[in-house]
């Protein structure tokens, strides 16, 4: 079926370090969503993306959509021990149909 | 408290023995959804309803099966469970088609099921 490539699986930084995953489809998107998981906790959307080409900020997590709405990253500035959680994408292939998840990237931070 | 809500928490059964894991939220959603996540394999989506009496099957939905009777609920049932649906099952709901095109909503996550098998 059709998958969302995300890498790298886990980083781990040093506080204070930057920070970026990468998601990757073969077709085209209709949006793309991010989502943070705490460790022990659920899934916590953080923000969608819908248009070619578009960049959202969020304090220091800057998201990206490609121009051919094909792949997508998340940044995050100078990464704080609070930052530590899987980040997922999640994009549809068509509107209306199944969100596709990423497999995530685990992010550690050590002070 | 807008929330999805799921029971149990924490469940450990034996081969065989059919059960059921409830799921209910309170935003009047239109959609719902449930997903395992294991390791390594992210969130895989099991089954989808879109609204009430209309499920179809998600990824992965071998092994499982679900009901809308309510817009509310959503109950996973395992007929017959097996060790290899050991896993961590969320929940999932969207305000749907009623608050715009459900491709464009955010999914509202419950806290999580951890099932063992034996």
């Amino acid at each position: 079926g059709q998958q969302v490539m995300q890498i790298p699986q886990y980083q781990h930084v040093q506080e204070g370090e930057d920070f970026t995953t990468y998601c990757n489809s073969s077709t085209t998107l209709s949006n793309i969503q991010w989502y943070k998981q705490r460790p022990g906790g659920h899934p916590v959307f953080l923000i969608q993306l819908v248009k070619s080409g578009e960049v959202k900020k969020q304090k220091r997590l800057t998201f990206q959509f490609g121009e051919a709405k094909k792949n997508s990253s998340l940044h995050i500035t100078a990464t704080q021990t609070t930052d530590v959680g899987t980040y997922f994408c999640a994009g549809r292939h068509q509107a209306g149909t199944a969100l596709i998840f990423g497999k995530g990237t685990t992010l550690s931070v050590s002070s | 408290e807008a929330q999805v809500t799921q029971n149990p928490r924490y469940l450990i059964t034996v081969t065989g023995k059919k059960l059921t894991v409830t799921c209910s939220q309170n935003m009047n959603h239109e959609y719902m959804s449930w997903y395992r996540q294991d390791p390594g394999l992210g969130l895989r989506q099991i089954y989808y309803s879109m609204n009430v009496e209309v499920t179809d099957k998600g990824d992965v939905p071998e092994g499982y099966k679900v009901s809308r009777k309510e817009k509310r609920n959503f109950p996973l049932i395992l007929e017959s469970p097996s060790p290899n649906q050991t896993s961590l099952y969320f929940c999932a709901s969207i305000p749907g088609l009623a608050g715009g095109p459900a491709s464009y909503n955010e999914q509202f996550f419950g806290p999580g099921t951890r099932l063992t098998v034996l």
